[in-house]
């Protein structure tokens, strides 16, 4: 069964420093999201991706994150500089289509920031 | 934007019992989707369910949305089914608003 990809699996780093995470969606999936889980709560959406378009960042702080999914595929999600705030899950997901579709989610990465 | 609201928060249940999971919603939805969080954190599609009812094994599903609220049934209950449990929907926006969830303690 097709996954959504994402490494690392973990990271912890300090703050003041950069991080990097990586997904690749479900093969044919146009839509990709990036959502961040604070410990206790539900997952929020940071960005969301139509192809290589960004549809909806409003939640992305953009002082310090960055986004982005060049060839319409795979997405890089960008922290720098780190802040102790920042530790969370950070989940991708992908769906076919961009409204109404079913949305799959990758295992996620849990950022530590010491 | 749309609200989302489950109920209970907690849940403890000796295994082999039943339980219902309530998702309440304050506008028209597009998606709804239920989703079990394991301990190791990923999310685990259950169901997509913008209205009716489903069934998969031990677990089945029920989206009213002319009144605005979705149910989880979870029979026999077993210890893998611990977790927290995810109520997330569309509106008019394609991004899942998640509710806050209900976390399950399934005990032997």
């Amino acid at each position: 069964e097709a996954e959504v990809a994402q490494s690392p699996r973990y990271k912890i780093t300090e703050k003041s420093q950069a991080v990097a995470f990586w997904c690749d969606p479900i093969s044919g999936h146009a839509t990709l999201y990036w959502y961040r889980q604070i410990l206790g709560q539900g997952p929020e959406l940071l960005v969301q991706f139509q192809d290589e378009s960004v549809v909806d960042d409003s939640q992305l702080p953009k002082d310090r994150f960055s986004a982005e999914r060049l060839k319409g595929v795979d997405s890089t999600l960008k922290i720098q500089p780190a802040e102790l705030g920042d530790s969370a899950m950070y989940l991708c997901a992908s769906s076919l289509e961009l409204r109404g579709d079913i949305q799959y989610f990758g295992a996620g990465t849990r950022l530590s920031v010491l | 934007g749309i609200q989302v609201e489950q109920s209970p928060p907690d849940l403890i249940l000796q295994e082999g019992a039943n339980s219902t999971l309530r998702c309440n919603f304050s506008d028209s939805v597009n998606n709804l989707q239920w989703f079990h969080q394991n301990p190791w954190g990923q999310l685990i599609n259950l169901f997509y369910i913008p209205s009716g009812t489903k069934q998969n094994g031990r677990l089945s599903a029920t989206t009213v949305a002319t009144e605005r609220y979705s149910l989880l049934y979870i029979s026999s209950s077993q210890t893998t089914d611990s977790g927290v449990y995810f109520c997330a929907l569309t509106g008019t926006a394609s991004k899942l608003t998640f509710g806050t969830g209900t976390r399950l303690q399934v005990t032997l």
